[in-house]
């Protein structure tokens, strides 16, 4: 079974400054990664994917993230960050096999970005 | 592109009723869309996946009977959530897989509170 964990349930970081935001997933093959943005009371907006290729993706407001097969991680990041920024972040990973539940997606527990002026 | 509305956005029953959640696909075909539920500082929990034409395949512990998933057409799917109490509260989101975009992304809708009194 697909699982994800996502480490830091709450980071807090002052605006301009970088930012890490961690996921380790757990799959039998070659996972489909995702990481998406929720703000309150919204549904999510995707913020980059992963499906094969370049194991650094780029995706959109700035944020990258890195493939990382030796330590089944997805860490994502942002060089200098916003106020507009803070917001709830989900890192997911989507099954590859067919069937009925093709793209069924397992989530982490999500990080609360909190950004200080 | 890839639009996916939720209606209602905010509901509130008496207990003992029945409420009815849509999810459309706005400019595009959906095969299969997939029903989450999401607690609150809580990550989004896998309730089913539907898919057009056919039964909905339940997560384990979802009580079929009490959210019934009907997918009727490739651009709409609706949850009911029968016999409601208040336990049933929470923030129901659905998202929709593309058939023509390759199969593995999905778009989430906005979401919709349900508040059981």
């Amino acid at each position: 079974a697909q699982s994800v964990t996502q480490p830091d349930i709450h980071i807090t970081v002052s605006e301009g400054a970088s930012l890490e935001l961690r996921c380790n997933y757990s799959y039998g093959a070659t996972p489909y990664l995702f990481w998406y943005v929720q703000s309150p009371g919204q549904g999510l907006q995707l913020l980059l994917k992963y499906f094969s290729g370049d194991t650094l993706v780029q995706g959109i407001k700035g944020f990258e993230a890195e493939f990382k097969r030796s330590q089944s991680s997805f860490n994502l990041r942002k060089p200098s960050v916003h106020w507009s920024d803070a917001a709830e972040y989900f890192c997911a990973v989507g099954r590859r096999a067919g069937g009925t539940s093709y793209g069924k997606l397992t989530f982490g527990q999500g990080t609360i970005l909190t950004v200080h002026p | 592109g890839a639009v996916v509305s939720q209606h209602p956005s905010r509901v509130i029953c008496k207990s003992g009723t029945s409420v009815k959640i849509e999810c459309r696909s706005l400019d595009f075909q959906a095969t299969t869309m997939f029903w989450y539920r999401q607690f609150p500082k809580q990550s989004l929990m896998l309730m089913a996946t539907s898919n057009e034409g056919s039964k909905a395949t339940y997560e384990q512990g979802v009580e079929k009977d009490k959210f019934l998933i009907n997918h009727a057409s490739l651009t709409l799917s609706t949850l009911t959530v029968t016999s409601a109490h208040p336990e049933d509260s929470s923030f129901y989101i659905c998202s929709a897989r593309d058939r023509g975009g390759g199969g593995y992304e999905q778009y989430f809708g906005p979401g919709t509170r349900l508040t059981v009194t």
